[in-house]
């Protein structure tokens, strides 16, 4: 178990509707990642928040956008879901450190999102 | 554009058997590597990763990477399979020019026969 908690575990929404998905970081972690895992396939960088600010961004459109919170939990926002947009979605925690590059990321357990 | 490769789609071996994934990766730069283990049911597990220093890593659970610059490959190794190894095994790349984005290959399926 990492500490990174999420929620809800899974989701059904139909095509055209919006959806939020919750993480909780670890204890002591300041950075939160989003990511998409299709069936089959490795998880996809969604984007990063770092002091309640986007640091990053996968190849992902407009209508997937985020939030962080002062006690760095986030939210994961879809607007106008489409068929494809059904997949695993992770959330990623991490302790970045000023001056350093980079850190190392541990996962929740996931929010299944399937969509109609 | 950046890609991470992972050769092996699906591996099957029996126990006690020695295990290598392949792990390719293209970017230029520096890099920090990692592999992720998802077990059955369960969230995925940073098995190792490499920063910097020895190219060689030893990670949990008998496991081992050795990075390889001139290759672009960071291979996953394990002497002697049990059968709990049984998972899906992930390598991921970050760019070291972004802090923030990590690169992950389309897995290996591990099956391990008793």
């Amino acid at each position: 178990e990492t500490g990174v908690t999420q929620s809800p575990t899974h989701l059904i929404k139909t095509r055209g509707q919006q959806v939020t998905l919750r993480c909780s970081s670890q204890s002591g972690h300041n950075t939160v990642s989003w990511y998409q895992q299709a069936l089959g396939q490795g998880p996809q960088f969604i984007f990063q928040y770092y002091r309640e600010e986007e640091n990053g961004r996968g190849n992902f459109p407009p209508r997937f956008s985020g939030l962080q919170f002062p006690n760095y939990s986030s939210e994961l926002n879809v607007n106008a879901l489409e068929l494809d947009d059904s997949a695993l979605y992770l959330c990623a925690s991490s302790r970045r450190m000023e001056g350093l590059a980079g850190d190392t990321q541990y996962f929740g357990p996931g929010t299944r999102l399937t969509v109609l | 554009a950046q890609s991470v490769s992972q050769h092996n789609h699906h591996v099957i071996l029996s126990e006690a058997a020695s295990l290598e994934l392949g792990c390719n990766y293209s970017y230029g730069g520096t890099v920090n590597l990692f592999w992720y283990v998802q077990y059955p049911g369960q969230h995925l597990q940073l098995l190792l990763k490499y920063f910097s220093g020895d190219p060689l890593v030893k990670g949990i659970k008998g496991f081992e990477a050795e990075f390889i610059k001139s290759k672009f490959s960071f291979n996953l190794r394990k002497p002697s399979v049990q059968w709990s190894d049984t998972a899906e095994y992930f390598c991921a790349v970050r760019p070291y020019s972004s802090a923030s984005k990590i690169i992950f290959g389309s897995g290996t399926r591990l099956s391990i026969r008793p």
